[in-house]
């Protein structure tokens, strides 16, 4: 069965900092890997996507994640982070279902402090 | 464009009201879905349309009933709830493809804040 696990529930960074957010899944198929953004009160915003064209993915705002398949991670990474970049952060995998089904990490809040 | 749209954006309903949600999209998508989002939780899937028929319910109480009436459009249908359904209720859209979608990327409208009373 395909989980999802985020390690860090919140994570602290001041602005102009490494962002680093982690990842880390479980899939018995290939997986396609997912990243996306919420903001306060809002919906959820898709970063990024990895579906087996290339290991470094780039994504809007700065970020990116890589692919590694020998640690089964896809961390995202920011080498500069912004204030606007304070929101919650949700990884999610699909795959294997035979239909299109989002298993969801547990999220990760990122707090910019100036 | 890559809009997906939600209303209301606030809903107060008590729980013998009935009231519904609205979904759209005009990306010409055949995929829709329902998630239930709780506080500082990720979104829990609901149900899943394809093609406007539904093809995933997640165990999801006789209470909320979804309805596709196009390709286009997503209700969901709130009767007798409970305060514990209080909640942001995601809208999502994705392309869709009869053979399964894995890779299909999900886009998410802004939400309808649920508060059951």
């Amino acid at each position: 069965a395909q989980s999802v696990t985020q390690l860090g529930s919140h994570v602290s960074v001041s602005e102009g900092a490494l962002v680093l957010l982690r990842c880390n899944y479980s899939s018995s198929v290939p997986p396609y890997l997912f990243w996306y953004v919420q903001y306060p009160n809002q919906g959820l915003q898709l970063l990024l996507k990895y579906t087996s064209a290339a290991t470094l993915v780039k994504g809007i705002n700065g970020f990116e994640a890589e692919f590694k398949k020998s640690e089964t991670s896809f961390h995202l990474t920011k080498p500069s982070a912004h204030m606007r970049d304070a929101a919650e952060y949700f990884c999610a995998v699909s795959g294997g279902f035979g239909y299109n089904k989002l298993i969801f990490g547990a999220g990760t809040r990122l707090a910019v402090h100036p | 464009d890559t809009e997906v749209t939600q209303t209301p954006k606030h809903l107060v309903m008590g729980m013998t009201n009935k009231k519904s949600l609205k979904c759209e999209q005009h990306m010409g998508h055949r995929a829709m879905y329902w998630y239930k989002q709780k506080a500082k939780k990720p979104p829990e899937l609901m149900f899943v349309y394809s093609y406007e028929k539904l093809s995933i319910n997640e165990s999801v109480p006789s209470r909320f009933s979804p309805e596709c009436p196009n390709s286009s459009l997503l209700n969901l249908h709130l009767h007798a709830l409970q305060p514990e359904d209080s909640a942001l209720y995601l809208c999502a859209s994705s392309q869709g493809s009869k053979g399964g979608g894995d890779t299909d990327t999900q886009y998410f409208g802004p939400g309808t804040r649920l508060t059951v009373l």
